[in-house]
């Protein structure tokens, strides 16, 4: 079955960057282009960008540029996200999820979430 | 950027009973929308897709109407395993954006 399996929280300076992973399983990897989706308490849900794993091609929302840094790794069918110059208001629950397919923006298999806290 | 407008923000009703959830989008979507159920601790499932598809695996009471700018979630004979809170998102034009969520709890 398809599973996204994201790494653990993590406890941040202010400044700092962070490179979160999230490991697919159960399905072709390169056969659905993966979100990065951000939630907080205030904001709600946010989505940060897109990836398609095969070519390596990234979309970003205009909010997150500069912010979010997208990659890929095919032969551990692994998603990374490197958020940096970090602030506390980049503390939250930041999501991968997987597209239905390419590019519909329908998110049909989710991570569990890896918690962010920007603290000094 | 679209703007996804949801009510109400919270919601009791009992079990057994038929609730319904709006989400009203800035402009027109063209019925790309989708609806999420996050439980409690959990990440959010995908529950309806262009405005009226059920996803695989989830139970037919949940069903999704609208069209244009106005769309609802209606939840048939209330469980209490539907305790959640409710995102709309659309999908017509990016950034992806979703509404504020409606919480969903037994009276």
């Amino acid at each position: 079955q398809v599973q996204l399996q994201q790494s653990g929280a993590e406890l941040v300076k202010p400044g700092t960057s962070v490179k979160l992973s999230c490991k697919a399983s159960g399905y072709t990897f390169t056969s659905n282009h993966m979100n990065w989706i951000k939630q907080t308490t205030g904001q709600g849900l946010e989505w940060i960008g897109i990836i398609n794993p095969g070519s390596g091609g990234t979309s970003y929302n205009v909010k997150f540029k500069g912010k979010a840094t997208l990659t890929v790794d095919k032969s551990s069918s692994t998603a990374f996200m490197q958020l940096s110059s970090l602030t506390p208001e980049d503390s939250a629950v930041y999501y991968c999820a997987r597209d239905v397919s390419e590019d519909e923006y329908y998110f049909d298999y989710w991570g569990q979430g890896v918690m962010v806290t920007v603290s000094s | 950027d679209i703007q996804m407008t949801q009510s109400p923000a919270s919601l009791s009703a009992s079990l057994g009973e038929t609730v319904t959830i709006e989400c009203l989008a800035s402009e027109d979507i063209y019925s790309n929308l989708a609806w999420y159920q996050q439980k409690p601790g959990k990440s959010p499932q995908l529950l309806i897709y262009y405005a009226n598809s059920l996803n695989d695996g989830v139970p037919s009471r949940f069903s999704g109407s609208g069209s244009g700018t106005q769309y609802s979630l209606k939840i048939n004979s209330l469980q209490s395993e539907d305790v959640s809170i409710y995102f709309c998102q659309q999908n017509y034009d990016s950034p992806p954006t979703f509404g504020g969520g409606t919480k969903l709890e037994l009276k």
